[in-house]
């Protein structure tokens, strides 16, 4: 069965700083890895999505991520943080024929310190 | 205007009540689904309904029971509120014939408190 694994539950970093938010998955066939937003009060947003295209995956707002299978991971980068970056992010995985199910990680909190 | 919607988007009930959480959607999805969502927990799925006959439980559906009244609307329901249902819910519908990416559209959650 597929699960993914977000390492750190609260990341801080200041205004204009790297942001790096790190997911790694387990299945056993190529999966369909998310990237979602979450923004005080409000649903989810989809950031980015692989779906076995390009590994380097661009999304809104200046995020992307890469796709390595070698290390299992997806994570999620952005080079200069901005206030506005401040959200819960969520890494998600779904197989081709798993139904349109998809499974979430736990999240990771950004905080954007000015 | 948003394409998925939930009602209440707030609720705080008593312990023993039943709660019904509605979700309508414009976007002309067949497929829906209900989540909750847990601090340090993600999302976890409750239900799923790939179409108004078809009906299947998620991960965690013991004492939960929805309703799929028409394509646009689902329904889900505590029919024994317990503290332990505190939580966010969120409603999200994906389109069938883009199953090869399976990307899920959301509600803006019901934040739901059982006392």
């Amino acid at each position: 069965a597929q699960s993914v694994t977000q390492l750190g539950s609260h990341v801080s970093v200041s205004e204009g700083a790297l942001v790096l938010l790190r997911c790694n998955y387990s299945s056993s066939v190529p999966p369909y890895l998310f990237w979602y937003v979450q923004y005080p009060n409000q649903g989810l947003q989809l950031l980015l999505k692989y779906t076995s295209a390009a590994t380097l995956v661009k999304g809104i707002n200046g995020f992307e991520a890469e796709f390595k299978k070698s290390e299992t991971s997806f994570h999620l980068t952005k080079p200069s943080a901005h206030m506005s970056d401040a959200a819960e992010y969520f890494c998600a995985v779904t197989l081709y024929s798993s139904a349109s199910k998809i499974i979430f990680g736990s999240g990771t909190r950004l905080s954007i310190r000015p | 205007d948003a394409d998925v919607t939930q009602t209440p988007r707030n609720r705080i009930t008593k312990t023993g009540k039943r709660i019904m959480l509605e979700c309508s959607q414009t976007k002309g999805h067949d497929r829906m689904y209900w989540y909750r969502q847990d601090p340090g927990l993600g999302l976890r799925l409750i239900y799923y309904s790939f179409d108004v006959k078809d009906i299947n439980k998620g991960e965690i559906s013991d004492g939960y029971s929805v309703s799929r009244q028409a394509q646009a609307k689902f329904s889900l329901s505590l029919e024994s509120a317990i503290p332990n249902q505190t939580a966010l819910y969120f409603c999200a519908t994906s389109d069938p014939d883009r199953l090869a990416d399976n990307e899920q559209f959301f509600g803006p959650g019901t934040r739901l408190t059982v006392l």
